[in-house]
């Protein structure tokens, strides 16, 4: 089965630049997550869809942040403007159905750079 | 308070060691508990998924949970080159919450 998948794998952009992070769930699964990792401060969800509605968007850190899911099958993250505080990984995360119960998958996560 | 304390690590064992990894945390209403293994530039990949207390099972590796004393373990036996990677606990209750990670090497 195809795993949760992430693109782009890596990306490098200047300051000020619009980024576009996409993400494609385990088919079947309801749930969609968005978490960014940094050594400092571990994962952290941005934001979590069910069902395609945004149920949770407290994590997202302020408004150059902005997430959709069009569908069952798509989800993106942007950030525009950009800062170099941005720079860490992003991972989406699908599961059959949210908290408390079941449990989720990770995809291979988008690297970000911005210098 | 943070939801879920890790003690980071680092970890070093010989190999063939036994290791144990925990985590505690704080809400009683959790129910699920879960470890992930992270390998280097890799997204978290599920090891060992629980409901509730008791101890779990899976070859080498055994996940234990005291929700009385809110605390979690993952037991490896046997540890080999290959699990050198960051283990995080997680479980779940309105949202999944993660530790921190703890970073593992097992030395050959």
């Amino acid at each position: 089965d195809a795993g949760v998948i992430q693109s782009p794998r890596h990306e490098v952009t200047e300051m000020g630049q619009e980024v576009t992070l996409r993400c494609k769930p385990i088919s079947g699964h309801n749930s969609l997550f968005w978490y960014r990792q940094t050594m400092m401060r571990g994962l952290e969800l941005l934001i979590y869809f069910n069902n395609n509605v945004p149920i949770d968007d407290s994590g997202m850190p302020e408004d150059r942040f902005s997430a959709k899911m069009p569908n069952a099958s798509f989800s993106t993250l942007k950030i525009q403007p950009s800062e170099p505080r941005d720079s860490a990984v992003y991972f989406c995360a699908s599961a059959t159905r949210g908290p408390p119960g079941n449990t989720i998958y990770f995809g291979e996560g988008s690297w970000l750079t911005v210098v | 308070q943070k939801e879920v304390e890790q003690d980071p690590g680092p970890l070093s064992v010989p190999e063939g060691a036994i290791v144990s990894l925990n985590c505690t945390y704080s809400n009683s209403a959790f129910q699920y508990f879960m470890w992930y293994r992270q390998y280097s530039r890799k997204g978290p990949e599920l090891l060992m998924y629980t409901y509730s207390s008791g101890n779990k099972e899976d070859g080498r590796f055994t996940a234990q949970v005291d929700k009385s004393s809110k605390y979690i373990s993952l037991f490896i036996r046997d540890s080999q080159p290959s699990d050198s990677a960051t283990y995080l606990c997680a479980m779940s209750g309105v949202q999944f919450y993660f530790g921190t990670g703890t970073s593992l090497t097992v030395i050959p």
